[in-house]
């Protein structure tokens, strides 16, 4: 069955050290697999998608992620951690069939 | 480009109404998606339309209910309203190609109050 897991509901940092938000899936296909980003009370934007090119994804305000076929993750990182990044984070897995699944999210806290 | 927009943004309901919850698309996109989101059960996928057929559903009672336009525009409809059904709705269209390499964009997301 697909699935996808996020790690921890909740990661605190201090500004200005990396950020590392885990997240593993199951998949019988080839997955699609995307990171958004939500601010309070706002829809959700896309910050990066893996879909079977390179790897290594980068994607906007600095952050990137890597696809690890071996060990079926998708870690999203930042090396400096910014204010403005705390916010939920979900990590999504596509489906050949046009369907996405969600994963639980992972609260940011961003410390002065 | 102008992005995904919904309306009305907040709502205040009480039990046993009605409610019908408003999406535009990006210009161009063919599917429109719903999503329920709460604190205790996250992310739950509604239903999803492409080219004004309902192509995906997921596992809601039949008091909700879609609709999609031959603008792609979509609403959502929620009748016997319950107290549960107090949520975030987010609707998020793409451009429904059939794989799910397709990006979703997200509207802000109609705030739905049951009292």
């Amino acid at each position: 069955a697909q699935s996808v897991t996020q790690l921890d509901s909740h990661v605190s940092v201090s500004e200005g050290t990396p950020v590392l938000l885990r997240c593993n899936y199951s998949s019988s296909y080839s997955p699609s697999l995307f990171w958004y980003v939500q601010h309070p009370n706002k829809g959700l934007q896309l910050l990066l998608k893996y879909t079977s090119a390179a790897t290594l994804v980068k994607g906007i305000n600095g952050f990137e992620a890597e696809f690890k076929k071996s060990e079926t993750s998708f870690h999203l990182t930042k090396p400096s951690a910014h204010m403005s990044d705390a916010a939920e984070y979900f990590c999504v897995v596509g489906l050949g069939t046009y369907k996405y699944i969600f994963g639980t999210g992972t609260r940011l806290k961003v410390l002065a | 480009k102008a992005g995904v927009t919904q309306t009305p943004r907040y709502l205040i309901k009480t039990r046993g109404q009605q409610v019908t919850l408003s999406c535009s698309p990006i210009s161009g996109h063919r599917s429109v998606s719903w999503y329920q989101q709460t604190p205790g059960q996250g992310l739950q996928f509604l239903f999803e339309y492409f080219s004004e057929t309902q192509r995906n559903k997921g596992n809601f009672p039949g008091r909700f209910s879609g609709r999609q336009f031959s603008n792609s525009r979509s609403e959502m409809n929620v009748s016997t309203l319950e107290l549960g059904d107090s949520a975030l709705y987010l609707c998020a269209s793409s451009s429904g190609g059939r794989t799910s390499t397709d990006t979703q964009y997200f509207g802000p997301g109609t705030r739905l109050t049951v009292l």
